[in-house]
């Protein structure tokens, strides 16, 4: 399997801009996280989706970010508008089994810059 | 509150020498432990796990971590690094409702 793969890599953007992350999991996976790291914050869990329906969003900051899973091989999450502070590196992650005692297969990330 | 705590930031290590790196927690009910490491530009991979049985964990890369009920700490260790094992390390205690990953521990391996 190729692993977690998302796109794209590196990401440029001015403020008020709209922002589209995506990731596709490891095949068979029934979870799938979003989160986001930063050097002040650490690596911050943002929504989990278990069998392509959003369990968790707890985590997501504002109402500026949503995401989706529209089928168990592709999600998005998307910012809109995007500011500064939203700078970081968004990884996706997938596990087979249990949502947090399971081991989770972390996509290379999304190094976001926001203008 | 439920934590992880890192408190090394950064940790510099000669190549052959022993590493350990600290982790301690907060969690309430019974905790699954992790460690993962981050090479640049990477995503994270699991080294390691434990949730019950022998406290001595054997991982990948020829590391191993020890949990420690009484002092709430779950740390990693190696005994002799290689250039390679520089890279960040995530202690990480998951449960059923959640998962909180440490601060991290950047490891510098001097030639």
């Amino acid at each position: 399997d190729a692993g977690v793969i998302q796109s794209p890599r590196h990401e440029v953007t001015e403020m008020g801009q709209e922002v589209t992350l995506r990731c596709k999991p490891i095949s068979g996976h029934d979870y799938l996280f979003w989160y986001r790291q930063t050097m002040m914050r650490g690596l911050e869990l943002l929504i989990y989706f278990n069998n392509n329906v959003p369990i968790d969003d707890s985590g997501m900051p504002e109402d500026r970010f949503s995401a989706k899973m529209p089928n168990a091989s592709f999600s998005t999450l998307k910012i809109q508008p995007s500011e500064p502070r939203d700078s970081a590196v968004y990884f996706c992650a997938s596990s087979l089994g249990s949502t947090f005692t399971d081991t989770q297969y972390f996509g290379p990330g999304t190094r976001l810059t926001v203008l | 509150a439920q934590s992880v705590t890192q408190p090394d930031i950064h940790i510099t290590v000669s190549e052959g020498a022993s590493l350990e790196l600290r982790c301690n927690y907060s969690y309430g009910a019974t905790p699954y432990l992790f460690w993962y490491v981050q090479s640049p530009g990477q995503g994270l991979q699991l080294l390691l796990k434990y949730f019950s049985g022998d406290t001595l964990v054997q991982g990948i890369k020829g590391f191993e971590a020890e949990f420690k009920r009484s002092q709430s700490s779950f740390n990693l260790r190696k005994p002799s690094v290689h250039w390679s094992d520089a890279a960040e390390y995530f202690c990480a205690v998951g449960g059923d409702d959640k998962i909180i990953f440490g601060k991290g521990t950047r490891l510098h391996i001097l030639p």
